[in-house]
Order: structure tokens, then C-alpha cells, then sequence
């Protein structure tokens, strides 16, 4: 079945510096969603991108789709404190409806 | 706030038991969807409905069912609990059945069987 891998699984990094974190997916998506989880908090949607090779950004936050429609990148700019949370991207499933989450990126910024 | 509501808030039971968790889903959303987040775990699809009916399955064990009602909130049960079951559970809901849509998620209901 279908698979949505993301590297890496943890990223620490000093406020200020920059983070990225990866999406591929085994299969061809028609799209992908991007969510973030706060510490102890729910998944919220934060972007779709659809089109091939699409980039969308949302102040320091930037998503790409790949040319390919099988991976994707988040990068966030000059982290800060408020940006700690779990990263996860998700893309449909071939066969039915159900959305396919990656594993997620857990980011840490220190102060 | 998603606009998506889940009851209870945080459910302690012992191995063996039963327990129903509650999901109302945003004003006008028709479906529905169910995961599993253990500890440090990605989000683990369970199941989704779409205006009362089974949409699509994912990893659910045998233990569990869910439905959904017509006034469109849903409930999961999880029978035969054993420790491994517990977690975070959380409920989604979309306008559409389709995998385009964007999920609001709930707050989750956290499990804990002892």
C-alpha cells in the first residue's frame, strides 16, 4: 500500500536558524496537506499544494511539491519558540478516501 | 477551535473493559474520521464516514467499531482493551468524502488503560 515517509524524525535547532523537513511518498499524490500539532495539542491544517511543482508560502513558511507529485518540502525561516510542534504531511490514498500521514517531524527550538 | 467536538476529555478504564468515545463533527461537515496517535507516533488512520455510511478502512482492529448517526456525529468503540490501546484518539471531520478536503481535527480523547 501506499507509504508517506518524513525525515527527519527530530530536528533541534537554536532560534534563528532554519528548518526543513521532507515528504516522500511511495505513489503519485493528487495532493498533499501539511499539518502542525502543538505539544499536547490537535493537528491543524496548514496548506494544500497541488500542482506540480508548486510553492505556496505563508510568512516564514514555505511548501513545495515536487515535479514528480511525490514529495514535498516545509521550510521555515528564522525559527522562533512559537514554531515548536510536530510537522506532518499527508496525502490521499490511491484507493479510497482516506488520507495517508507521514510519520512527522518533531521540532525543537531553543531559546 | 476546530469546531469539531470529542467527549470524554481524558478516559481511564482497565484491561478487558469497553468504552465509547464521541465525536460531533463541524456544523455541516458530512464526514468523519477516526485515529490512533500512541506515544511519539504518527497519526494512524482507523476509519471514515460519510453522511451514515462506512467510506474507508484503514488499520482498525476487530475490537473496535464505529458509526455514525444521522445527525452526523459519530462514536468509536473500543472493546476488549487491552494495554496497547492506549493512546490519543482523535476524530476529524470534513465537508466532502473526498481525500482534497482538508481535516479539522478534534481536541482528542486520551486513553489510558490500566
Amino acid at each position: 500500500g501506499q507509504q508517506v515517509m518524513q525525515i527527519p524524525q527530530y530536528q533541534h535547532v537554536q532560534e534563528g536558524e532554519d528548518f526543513t523537513t521532507y515528504c516522500n511518498s511511495s505513489t503519485t499524490l493528487s495532493n498533499i496537506q501539511w499539518y502542525k500539532q502543538r505539544p499536547g495539542g490537535h493537528p491543524v491544517f496548514l496548506i494544500q499544494l497541488v500542482k506540480s511543482g508548486e510553492v505556496k508560502k505563508q510568512k516564514r513558511l514555505t511548501f513545495q511539491f515536487g515535479e514528480a507529485k511525490k514529495n514535498s518540502s516545509l521550510h521555515i525561516t528564522a525559527t522562533q519558540t512559537t514554531d515548536v510542534g510536530t510537522y506532518f504531511c499527508a496525502g490521499p490514498a490511491r484507493a479510497g478516501n482516506m488520507l495517508t500521514f507521514g510519520g512527522g517531524t518533531r521540532l525543537m527550538v531553543k531559546p | 477551535d476546530s469546531g469539531v467536538t470529542q467527549t470524554p476529555k481524558h478516559l481511564i478504564t482497565a484491561t478487558g473493559q469497553r468504552v465509547t468515545l464521541r465525536c460531533s463533527p463541524r456544523s455541516g461537515d458530512l464526514s468523519v474520521y477516526w485515529y490512533q496517535q500512541s506515544l511519539d507516533q504518527g497519526l494512524q488512520f482507523l476509519i471514515q464516514y460519510y453522511n451514515g455510511e462506512e467510506r474507508a478502512k484503514g488499520n482498525i482492529l476487530e475490537r473496535f467499531s464505529a458509526q455514525q448517526f444521522p445527525d452526523l456525529h459519530s462514536e468509536l468503540n473500543l472493546s476488549s482493551l487491552e494495554l496497547g490501546d492506549s493512546a490519543l484518539y482523535f476524530c476529524a471531520s470534513s465537508g466532502t468524502g473526498q481525500g482534497m478536503s482538508e481535516q479539522f481535527f478534534g481536541p482528542g480523547t486520551r486513553l489510558t488503560v490500566l
